[in-house]
């Protein structure tokens, strides 16, 4: 079993509609992040988190360290968001554990 | 400021030939992670250093691979003797210190392939 599982794999999504997107990870962390990365492209660091919630334009994370759970939002998504989106827990001497990612088309 | 500098690119090898992937940190940055991205799969850890130092590296392969972070230059991870396994995506991340004071830029990767 993976120590970061997300959810779902694959979402397909509607202009306009709300996003989520889980993340539950089995092993003591520091720190969990959300990074966003484009086909064939570069890794964008979206959010670090240690607790509670944290807000950037249209895109919400929010972690519950008691329940080992996160999950990423995106409001009004659009079809520049469809990406692959990874929750990476921080453990260790500040290495990342990833998650397999999820594939997020949002069409117009 | 650039950002993290991962050069080349693209990079394509023969097997049995060594790669060499580099990686410039952000000005300011002096801890330097490696991960690796097989195709199809997801990321993971290879090793982590400091300037002149491999602080863990236990995501490293045993053979033919090694990194280094001189004083003075970009990072460097070198491959010897690639099989078509080492094909994948290299990524380096860089951060100005250790602890959850300090988040990681990511570089825009290395697609090494092994023909």
């Amino acid at each position: 079993k993976n120590e970061v599982e997300q959810s779902p794999q694959n979402l397909t999504a509607q202009e306009g509609e709300f996003i989520t997107i889980n993340c539950s990870y089995s092993v003591g962390i520091s720190a969990l992040h959300w990074l966003q990365q484009h086909p064939g492209g570069g890794i964008v660091s979206l959010f670090m988190l240690s607790s509670g919630k944290k807000k950037h334009g249209r895109l919400i994370a929010t972690i519950n360290i008691q329940e080992k759970h996160s999950s990423l939002h995106i409001t009004a998504s659009h079809p520049r968001d469809s990406a692959v989106y990874i929750c990476a827990v921080r453990r260790g001497t500040d290495k990342l554990i990833f998650g397999t990612g999820t594939r997020l088309q949002v069409f117009p | 400021n650039a950002g993290v500098m991962q050069n080349p690119r693209h990079l394509v090898r023969r097997r049995g030939q060594e790669a060499r992937l580099r990686c410039s940190p952000m000005k300011g940055h002096s801890h330097v992670y490696w991960y690796r991205q097989l195709p199809e799969e997801g990321l993971k850890f290879m090793v982590y250093l400091q300037k002149e130092n491999i602080i863990d590296e236990s995501g490293m392969p045993k053979e033919r691979f090694s990194a280094e972070f001189p004083k003075e230059g970009p990072s460097i991870l070198r491959i010897q003797q690639v099989v078509r396994g080492d094909s994948a995506a290299y990524f380096c991340a860089s951060s100005a210190g250790q602890g959850t004071n300090y988040g990681y830029t990511f570089g825009s990767g290395t697609r090494l392939t092994v023909v």
